[in-house]
């Protein structure tokens, strides 16, 4: 156990819709972490957060959003599904940043239809 | 920008030695990650390499060479268990940490 929470695992949804991915991160950890996981793909980084604030962003769609609140906890909001959009989300924290090292949650695993 | 690579996939014997190569190229290097991940589980941390060297781990060990962009994981001592994927990452000047698209290996008894 990572001690990173995410939530839902899993998630059905239709086209067109929109869903929340929630994620606690380890207890005193600042840095959350979102990376996008689909079939056969490497780990593509989306957004980090450092205590709050966005810190850096990688290739995440304009119908995504983040946001990191002030007990640390962090959501990513995904809009306008496309069923490609369908992938496993992982969450992962790390004490600051600078990047030390990435303590994963298991993931959301998303299923557009 | 940045780029890694990974050989796709790779099999070996159990009790053998595997050797899993990284190279990578980017404007600016803060540091290199190795992760192991079992299909449909969260990666788990191997090995973390600012410096240039070997090291060592138990049966795992992290190389780094800076100046060749190059880095490798090394498995002795081969188990079932450590048939899965395993990354290689890389944080840049941004600190972004930037993941290849994963090694697959294979281990045959």
């Amino acid at each position: 156990d990572s001690g990173v929470t995410q939530t839902p695992k899993h998630l059905i949804t239709a086209t067109g819709q929109r869903v929340t991915l929630r994620c606690s991160p380890r207890s005193g950890d600042l840095s959350v972490y979102w990376y996008q996981q689909s079939l056969d793909q490497g780990l593509q980084f989306l957004i980090q957060y450092y205590n709050g604030e966005e810190r850096a962003k990688g290739n995440i769609l304009e119908r995504f959003s983040a946001q990191q609140f002030p007990d640390l906890h962090s959501e990513l909001n995904l809009s306008s599904l496309e069923l490609g959009d369908s992938a496993l989300y992982f969450c992962a924290s790390s004490v600051d940043s600078p990047a030390g090292e990435l303590f994963f949650g298991e993931g959301s695993r998303l299923t557009v239809l | 920008g940045q780029n890694i690579d990974q050989p796709t996939e790779m099999t070996a014997t159990e009790g053998a030695i595997v050797q899993i190569n990284c190279t990578y190229q980017t404007s600016g290097f803060n540091g290199l990650f190795w992760y192991q991940q079992h299909a449909g589980e969260a990666p788990t941390f191997l090995s973390y390499n600012v410096l240039d060297g070997l090291e060592e781990k138990g049966r795992f060990s992290s190389f780094l060479s800076r100046s060749k962009g190059y880095s490798y994981l090394l498995l002795k001592e081969l188990q079932m268990k450590d048939s899965a994927s395993y990354l290689c990452a890389l944080v840049n000047r941004d600190d972004k940490i930037i993941f290849g698209k994963g090694t697959r290996l294979h281990i045959l008894p």
